[in-house]
């Protein structure tokens, strides 16, 4: 079946600092979907891209999809102690696949002070 | 408040025990889906329905045995669990199928331990 790699799996960064996490399909995607868990809470939507080469802005956030729609990215700058939690890409193939997303295993930030 | 709401929020239950698990959405969504999150692993994806259809099983052991009576409500029976299925299972809810890919919506999620 489909997979997704995600790394790294873990980041320790200084409030003030960048974060990156990305996000490898072996196979060409239909779209890509990003959320946040937060500690204790469930996953919340962050945004979907679609379009090869697409790159949007929430912020201080910034989600790209490559050009060959195989690799995603979520770059935060200048990290808040709010930014702490799970960071998930979500890839769907499409076709029938409707719904059907994988999962990243997920980027766990942690932000200090 | 997310507009999924996923009942009981904790569950422990014996391996013989029969349990089932609720979701209620009021975001008039048409599809719903269970997944489950262990630690250390993706989230995996379970089931989908859509428009009360199940349209994904995705190789789940039949002790997991989800209905879905309307667009609103899914369960997911559980009935002769085992120590390595504990873990939280999260339902959400998304437009349904012919509207492109959409947000999926979670709910808080049933935190299940098996004794």
């Amino acid at each position: 079946g489909q997979q997704v790699m995600q790394i790294p799996q873990y980041q320790h960064v200084q409030e003030g600092e960048d974060f990156t996490t990305y996000c490898n399909s072996s196979t060409t995607l239909s779209n890509i979907q990003w959320y946040k868990q937060r500690p204790g809470g469930h996953p919340v939507f962050l945004i979907q891209l679609v379009k090869s080469g697409e790159v949007k802005k929430q912020k201080r956030l910034t989600f790209q999809f490559g050009e060959a729609k195989k690799n995603s990215s979520l770059h935060i700058t200048a990290t808040q102690t709010t930014d702490v939690g799970t960071y998930f890409c979500a890839a769907n193939a499409g076709g029938t696949s409707y719904g059907k997303l994988t999962f990243g295993q997920g980027t766990i930030l942690t932000v200090h002070p | 408040e997310t507009g999924v709401t996923q009942t009981p929020r904790h569950l422990v239950m014996g391996m013989t025990n029969k349990k089932s698990l609720k979701c209620e959405q009021h975001l008039g969504h048409n599809a719903m889906y269970w997944y489950k999150q262990s630690a250390k692993k993706p989230l995996e994806l379970m089931f989908v329905y859509n428009f009360k259809e199940q349209t994904e099983n995705n190789s789940v052991p039949s002790r997991f045995s989800p209905e879905c009576p309307n667009s609103s409500h899914l369960f997911l029976h559980l009935h002769t669990l085992q120590p390595e299925d504990s873990a939280l299972y999260l339902c959400a809810s998304s437009r349904g199928q012919g509207t492109g890919n959409q947000p999926q919506h979670f709910g808080d999620g049933t935190r299940l331990s098996i004794l």
